[in-house]
């Protein structure tokens, strides 16, 4: 079983680039988000979607998009990295607004020279 | 404004030694209290789900508690592999199923 998926593991950015990283769950779940989580400052949620076509802003959006094409992706795009972008980034997946249990990928290290 | 605190921020035991963590938390109405497990360089793993003021769940060596303030997980005789930091969060108003967390507690058992 392979839950959520994030890649890439690790990205080095140049200040100005854009990237997106990718989040797939093969669990059918309606609700996904992404956090960022920086020293000192624990999990911070960025954007979440609860189901295909729906998304929604977090405590941090700002400089960064989503979109919820399908059940199972969630793609986070940086249009223009920022050195306080510097970060790493997880994505977690739940059932459905009743969810106890959120299931989180494995993270993304992101680095912005 | 929902708010998660952890103490202590880090701590260290011999193996064997128990101890508790402490979440303090503020909400303007409890939707669910939830441990989390973090090992370096993995995402948070999930412990347990607490609702109501008085529940207690357990899982091996680890027992969390309740109250209307706080949350504890009492960690008997741990192991070294009980190394970890635990996050304490909060389920966000509104009916979605997003989580404000606190800051997390490191965890060191030593052999």
């Amino acid at each position: 079983n392979a839950g959520v998926t994030q890649t890439p593991k690790f990205q080095v950015l140049k200040t100005g680039q854009s990237m997106t990283l990718q989040c797939a769950q093969d669990m059918n779940h309606e609700y996904m988000s992404w956090y960022r989580q920086d020293p000192g400052m624990g999990l911070r949620l960025i954007h979440y979607s609860v189901g295909a076509g729906i998304t929604d802003q977090g405590e941090v959006p700002n400089g960064y998009n989503v979109s919820r094409s399908t059940t199972e992706d969630f793609p986070l795009r940086l249009l223009s990295a920022a050195p306080s972008q510097t970060s790493v980034y997880f994505c977690a997946s739940t059932r459905d607004h009743l969810g106890t249990e959120a299931f989180f990928g494995q993270g993304t290290r992101l680095t912005v020279v | 404004e929902d708010q998660v605190t952890q103490s202590p921020e880090a701590l260290r035991l011999q193996e064997g030694e128990s101890s508790s963590l402490n979440c303090s938390y503020t909400v303007s109405g409890l939707r669910g209290l939830f441990w989390y497990r973090q090992d370096p360089g993995k995402g948070p793993e999930f412990l347990f789900t607490l609702y109501s003021a008085g529940e207690e769940k357990e899982k091996e060596r680890l027992k969390a508690t309740l109250t209307k303030k706080e949350s504890f997980l009492h960690i008997t005789a741990p192991k070294p592999e009980d190394s970890a930091t635990y996050l304490c969060a909060l389920r966000t108003p509104g009916g979605y199923s997003t989580l404000t967390f606190g800051k997390g507690t490191m965890l060191l058992v030593s052999p």
